[in-house]
């Protein structure tokens, strides 16, 4: 039974680049959401997807976008990227019939803005 | 707003000594409670959850906390730990109202066990 899986692990990229982050949700799973984890910090809500439409949204600036494709896998795309952008990004899924909502997180993409 | 604080940021134990880490949350309604757990090079794993009844709850690993609700507070406790527990821990809250189960995570505790 496959678990979260993120691509790709590590990403180096200078600013004002546009980086784009992936991930598969667990098997069974229909929900995707993305958080953003800085160093010493807890991860911050990003937004969600279900439904291939953003459901809820942080407090992020519209540099950040998502997509959600049929096969319930989605994308994380940042532009104009700036140094403080530099972050783990936590991709976590659920399934929307689950009314208690647990999430299960992928191992991260490292995200380094010089 | 919702908020979650986590009092200790680095706590350093020995082998067999007893663990409490601290957990209050900020929220008018009612909540879930989640403790996760980072170990070193691996992704965020549930440790254990609260959505309601025994306000006692027990997770993976001989973990447990307990939740306080005159308190806002949801502490994890281990009566004995071992070197394996090494890691980070979270602590998580989401509005049972909410339909999307969005996360709200404290700043994260260090946990240090020396062999």
């Amino acid at each position: 039974d496959a678990g979260v899986t993120q691509s790709p692990t590590h990403l180096i990229k200078t600013r004002g680049q546009q980086v784009t982050l992936r991930c598969s949700p667990k098997s069974g799973h229909d929900t995707v959401s993305w958080y953003q984890q800085a160093l010493g910090q807890g991860p911050q809500f990003i937004f969600q997807y279900y439904e291939e439409e953003e459901r809820q949204r942080g407090n992020f600036p519209d540099r950040f976008s998502g997509h959600q494709f049929p096969n319930y896998s989605s994308e994380l795309n940042v532009n104009a990227l700036l140094l403080g952008d530099s972050a783990l990004y936590l991709c976590a899924s659920s399934f929307m019939g689950d009314p208690k909502n647990i999430q299960y997180f992928g191992a991260g993409t490292r995200l380094s803005v010089l | 707003a919702q908020s979650v604080s986590q009092h200790n940021h680095h706590v350093i134990l020995s082998e067999a000594a007893s663990l409490e880490l601290g957990c209050n949350y900020s929220y008018g309604g009612t909540v879930n409670l989640f403790w996760y757990v980072q170990y070193p090079g691996q992704h965020l794993q549930l440790l254990l959850k609260y959505f309601s009844g025994d306000p006692l709850v027990k997770g993976i690993k001989g973990f447990e906390a307990e939740f306080i609700k005159s308190k806002f507070s949801f502490n994890l406790r281990k009566p004995s730990v071992q070197w394996s527990d090494t890691a980070e821990y979270f602590c998580a809250v989401n509005a049972k109202s909410s339909n999307t189960g969005k996360l709200i995570f404290g700043q994260g505790t260090t946990l240090q066990v020396k062999p």
